[in-house]
């Protein structure tokens, strides 16, 4: 199975500023996916990250508060963009497994705070 | 809406207990499920899937079962472990659509 770090793995932030999160794989894979954790909550899909194309934004999650990078096989970003309280969660990227293309493998998750 | 959602938010046991843990959903069209766990802290782990055309799943000390008729999933954890307290979600993707849709957690305690 894939192996997925997350950086950072948790922060601290303002309101009204930015934080861009990371995601690296340490192998290449086509489909990377954002969620949105809440807490107490179950997992929620952000965006589908496909490298060479721009995200797909589920609904209620737009590009310019959720814009999000995919440079290559192996890595994506995420940024929370004009934080607000109700922006902290924990943010989780996952992959599809190269066998099966339903089975993913999620990332250990980065927990945000907003203040 | 389409939603997947769990009758139990929290389910205590005993230590060397078995758990079921179950699950319904809404979208008849799902053909794909998956049961996930998440210990504190951690991301979700896949422990077991099974498609719409099977009703039963084996894996080691876990057994998922599907009933299409009444749209509900449960997972089955023999000899429950200490280790095996986590909150545990299920989900389903269907046909082409690579999206996860998750239900809403239980969370399981086994106690010593």
């Amino acid at each position: 199975s894939a192996v997925i770090s997350q950086k950072p793995s948790r922060d601290i932030c303002q309101r009204g500023t930015s934080l861009t999160i990371q995601c690296q794989v340490d192998s290449q894979v086509t489909m990377m996916f954002w969620y949105r954790q809440q807490p107490g909550q179950s997992l929620t899909l952000i965006a589908t990250a496909n490298q060479g194309s721009e995200a797909t934004y589920e609904s209620g999650f737009v590009i310019d508060k959720f814009p999000i990078s995919r440079p290559n096989l192996t890595f994506s970003t995420l940024t929370v963009s004009n934080m607000s309280p109700e922006d902290s969660s924990i943010y989780l990227c996952s992959v599809e497994q190269a066998t099966s293309v339903y089975e993913q493998f999620f990332g250990p998750g980065t927990r945000l705070t907003v203040l | 809406g389409e939603s997947v959602g769990l009758h139990l938010p929290t389910l205590s046991v005993q230590e060397g207990d078995n758990s079921i843990i179950n699950c319904a959903y809404s979208n008849s069209a799902s053909d794909y499920f998956i049961w996930y766990k998440q210990e504190s802290g951690k991301g979700p782990q896949f422990i077991i899937d099974i498609r719409s055309n099977m009703d039963k799943r084996q894996g080691q000390r876990v057994t998922v079962l599907l009933n299409k008729t009444v749209k509900h999933l449960s997972l089955q954890i023999a000899a429950t472990q200490p280790g095996d307290s986590a909150v545990y979600f299920c989900a389903e993707t269907g046909g082409s659509n690579y999206k996860l849709t998750f239900g809403k957690g239980t969370l399981l305690t086994v106690n010593p």
